[in-house]
């Protein structure tokens, strides 16, 4: 059974940065492509960052400013999203998703970043 | 550029929904679009899978079906039932772009 549990959310204060861990079982992780999406509540989702099966490319959305950084570790099945200078706007669930729809997607992590 | 949704569509029970989804050749024309449903508090489940039209993903049901004209996807919901209620999320990676898109999403209400 595809499994993706993110872990790592939580109160950040502005400014300040997180790491967003998830990790994946049931499947070949180091075959597929990978993503961060997020949603805040009440409102739709919004493409973060995708990393390919082998680690790259990478690509962002663009409003990220260079802000969040996507990797993997293929050993250990783990897709991370290290999070810096975070803003109030950051509030959100993060979901990790893979595949190429994408096709399976964790249960998400709640981010809250307020002073 | 990005993907347009309908941002609601009202069914009565038992009739056909069709949602739509319009990008450009970039997206939509370049390799189609994936359908995610999305009920209150849970995450997204793909309905569809993007670039492989003759595969359903496991446990979804025949009463959806995916297609594309051009630069318009189309999921019809055949028969709605009250569990259809949900969101429903066109995406799909523009070549243009070198981003990942959705669509802002059709609120699917079942009357």
């Amino acid at each position: 059974e595809v499994q993706l549990v993110e872990s790592g959310g939580g109160l950040a204060q502005p400014g300040g940065s997180l790491r967003l861990t998830c990790a994946a079982s049931g499947f070949t992780f180091n075959k597929i492509g990978m993503m961060w999406v997020r949603q805040t509540p009440g409102k739709g989702l919004e493409w973060l960052s995708h990393i390919s099966a082998g680690g790259s490319p990478t690509f962002y959305a663009a409003s990220l400013g260079g802000r969040f950084t996507i990797s993997r570790d293929n050993i250990k099945n783990l897709l991370l999203l290290q999070m810096n200078n975070l803003r109030v706007e950051d509030t959100a669930v993060y979901y990790c998703a893979g595949g190429g729809s994408p096709d399976f997607w964790g249960q998400g992590t709640l981010v809250t970043v307020s002073s | 550029a990005g993907l347009t949704q309908p941002p609601s569509e009202s069914k009565g029970l038992g009739q056909t929904a069709t949602l739509t989804c319009t990008g450009n050749s970039d997206n939509v024309g370049q390799s189609g679009a994936a359908w995610l449903q999305q009920h209150q508090g849970h995450p997204p489940r793909v309905l569809s899978y993007r670039l492989r039209d003759n595969d359903r993903p496991p446990g979804i049901s025949e009463r959806f079906s995916a297609s594309r004209s051009g630069n318009t996807a189309s999921l019809t919901i055949s028969g709605v039932q009250p569990e259809d209620e949900a969101d429903y999320y066109c995406s799909t990676w523009d070549i243009t772009l070198n981003t990942w898109l959705f669509g802002g999403g059709t609120k699917l209400t079942v009357l």
